[in-house]
């Protein structure tokens, strides 16, 4: 199977501080990851998407000033939050797409990280 | 664009019930079509999917049919267990459009009682 782990799992801060959410693919290489983020009882919002060697592309309303994603190799992207404040508190899930063969059933499969679960005090 | 409507819940069934939750979608193109499920406090995991119309995807006693003339992909299991209480999620990705990007339903909220 594919698995992608995210770094850390929780993560409390002060307000005004940067937090850094690794998102890594375990055993396979990902040109393509995607931060999610997920209010509580609402479904995912995508954030942006991480291409390795470019920079991210962001969702309508997404601040790239506040949310740097940085996707330095096919395994490994992150996501900072900067000058965090109480309202960016939320589960944030990354996903990884493993690129196959195209028309292949697994051509645009996505696999996601366990989510990391911010709260800014 | 794209968008996916599924049943908001919550559903709440005894253990052995049969389980639908409904979900359609818009979008153009042949989209690929995904059921996800995310236990309490963790990440998302693939249910099933189905990849083109008349596919069914069927995994751990679920099942889904790709319906392309009603737009649907709704999932079903005949007899939940209290382990299957979870949030489902239905999405679809339009990987046609080349952005490869997953845009998912609401969720839907599942408790089985014993």
């Amino acid at each position: 199977g594919a698995v992608v782990s995210q770094h850390p799992s929780r993560v409390i801060c002060k307000s005004g501080t940067s937090v850094k959410i690794e998102c890594r693919s375990l055993d396979f290489q990902a040109t393509t990851m995607f931060w999610y983020r997920q209010f509580p009882k609402k479904s995912l919002m995508l954030m942006a998407t991480s291409n390795e060697g470019s920079k991210a592309t962001y969702e309508q309303g997404v601040e790239k000033d506040k949310f740097l994603i940085n996707h330095a190799s096919l395994t490994l992207s992150t996501l900072t939050v900067t000058s965090a404040h109480p309202e960016d508190s939320s589960f944030y899930i990354c996903s990884a797409r493993r690129p196959g063969l195209a028309g292949g059933s697994s051509y645009n499969e996505q696999f996601f990280g366990p989510g990391t679960r911010l709260t800014v005090l | 664009g794209n968008s996916v409507t599924q049943m908001e819940g919550p559903v709440t069934l005894s253990e052995e019930a049969f389980l639908t939750i409904n979900c359609t979608y818009t979008a153009t193109g042949y989209p690929s079509l995904f059921w996800y499920v995310q236990y309490p406090g963790e990440g998302l995991q693939l249910l099933l999917k189905a990849t083109k119309a008349d596919d069914k995807g069927s995994n751990k006693g679920f099942e889904a049919t790709y319906r392309k003339e009603t737009t649907s992909f709704h999932l079903e299991k005949g007899s939940v267990q209290v382990s299957d209480s979870a949030v489902y999620f239905c999405a679809l990705s339009n990987s046609g459009a080349g952005s490869y990007q997953l845009t998912f339903g609401k969720g839907t909220k599942l408790s089985v009682i014993p």
